[in-house]
């Protein structure tokens, strides 16, 4: 399979402890996304990355989580001092960019934080 | 604030029927109007996407129909199959340096066709 992958698929932590998920994609993809999805909502965007740049933070995104890319390639998300409200799907996307047309992101299948 | 309103919520439609699945917008930068399909314990899934400079995109039996002036889009399944089932999300983005990256999503729609 050649799809964006995710690990762990489902995470079951502590309030206060850290946690960090992994995304990896499509390999020539040079765009990667982390959107976050609660239980009856839509993706709600997270930050985004164009090679190794991360380029924009939503505000969703508290000081308490940090998102790399080295190289470029995969990325890691982690959360320090989980909260129950960050209990949620954590998806990660990638696209490949192009000049003239949009371009399509491709999901993951996401990664269940499970905060108690 | 929300900026993408989707309805309904769920439907349900006979195998063979048309669903329908609306969305309106109020950011009137939104240039780029795409629907997610997503199944249970997956990621979502492009189905089919629209900019504004049509009205209608019609790939094999689903359809988008846009109207600008109202800021509203919609999303037509024809021929709905029980496969179809699943949850569809409409989404929209604007340009920002040359780009179309920041996804605003609807709440969902859960679509169940029975058989």
């Amino acid at each position: 399979d050649t799809g964006v992958s995710q690990d762990p698929r489902h995470k079951i932590t502590k309030r206060g402890q850290n946690v960090t998920f992994r995304c990896d994609p499509i390999s020539e993809h040079n765009r990667l996304y982390w959107y976050r999805q609660t239980l009856g909502q839509g993706p709600e965007f997270l930050t985004y990355f164009q090679n190794e740049a991360q380029l924009e933070k939503s505000r969703l995104l508290s000081d308490r989580f940090s998102a790399e890319r080295p190289k470029g390639s995969f990325s890691t998300l982690e959360i320090q001092r989980t909260e129950q409200g960050d209990s949620a799907m954590y998806l990660c996307a990638s696209s490949l960019a192009q000049l003239t047309l949009t371009d399509t992101q491709y999901f993951g299948p996401g990664t269940r934080l499970t905060v108690l | 604030q929300q900026q993408v309103k989707q309805s309904p919520q769920s439907l349900i439609v006979q195998k063979g029927g048309i669903s329908i699945i609306n969305c309106a917008y109020e950011n009137t930068a939104f240039d780029y109007f795409p629907w997610y399909q997503q199944f249970p314990g997956k990621g979502p899934a492009l189905l089919i996407a629209i900019r504004p400079d049509v009205s209608e995109k019609k790939e094999g039996r689903f359809t988008i129909s846009f109207n600008k002036s109202a800021k509203q889009f919609s999303l037509h399944i024809m021929d709905s199959q029980p496969g179809d089932s699943a949850t569809y999300f409409c989404a929209a983005s604007q340009n920002s340096g040359g780009s179309n990256y920041k996804l605003t999503f609807g709440k969902g729609t859960l679509l169940t066709v029975n058989p």
